[in-house]
């Protein structure tokens, strides 16, 4: 199957920092790549739907001047947490699927993060 | 509104059966997925149905009731390692996922 890559697997932060993080499909282009939060016990939360070279798409509640996506190219999109809070600290996973009628969702390794 | 309900945990014996019940409500219908996620690690794809029916693929199978609105999950001589959260998503008109809260399921000797 297709491989998505996600980078950092963990990272711990001070409280105020910026983080990145990446995720790649290796070997297919994905117009469309997901972004999700997991705390722990509970279920994905979609926070946002990243687009190749268009504005993400925000689910409600989350905030994009937060949570800032980028998708600048096919195989690329970057979620960066800005001016990280500890309540920020969380498993963030990405996804993305082979065209937009296709099901089955590739996911990224994840990316832990803790807040200090 | 959209919906997708599992039951929150459930605890099986290695070399058992389980059945994880998984009911959902979208707005249409593009297929119900079935994906395992072991603790600290992401999701990872076991099935998709579309057409009513059970499908097999080898200890796990998914069975869906598009009438009933009704998919279950079902592992076969279960092992050690199945012990993980199932996650169960509805696939609606827009070709978006509905996720549910994911079912933990416990292997005990």
């Amino acid at each position: 199957g297709a491989v998505v890559s996600q980078h950092p697997s963990r990272v711990i932060c001070k409280s105020g920092t910026s983080v990145k993080i990446e995720c790649r499909s290796l070997d297919f282009q994905a117009t469309t790549m997901f972004w999700y939060r997991q705390f722990p016990k509970q279920s994905l939360m979609l926070m946002a739907t990243s687009n190749e070279g268009s504005k993400a798409t925000y689910e409600q509640g989350v905030e994009k001047d937060k949570f800032l996506i980028n998708h600048a190219s096919l195989t690329l999109s970057t979620l960066t947490v800005t001016s990280a809070h500890p309540e920020d600290s969380s498993f963030y996973i990405c996804s993305a699927r082979v065209g937009r009628e296709a099901g089955e969702l590739f996911f990224g390794e994840g990316s832990r993060l803790t807040v200090l | 509104g959209q919906n997708i309900d599992q039951p929150t945990e459930m605890t099986a014996t290695e070399g058992a059966i389980v059945q994880i019940n998984c009911t959902y409500q979208t707005s249409g219908f593009n297929g119900l997925f079935w994906y395992q996620q072991h603790a600290g690690e992401a999701p990872t794809f076991l099935s998709y149905n579309v057409l009513d029916g059970l499908e097999e693929k080898g200890r796990f199978s998914s069975f869906l009731s598009r009438s009933k609105g009704y998919s279950y999950l079902l592992l076969k001589e279960l092992q050690m390692k199945d012990s993980a959260s199932y996650l169960c998503a509805g696939m609606d008109s827009n070709y978006q996922l509905i996720w549910g809260a994911g079912t933990k399921l416990i292997i005990k000797p």
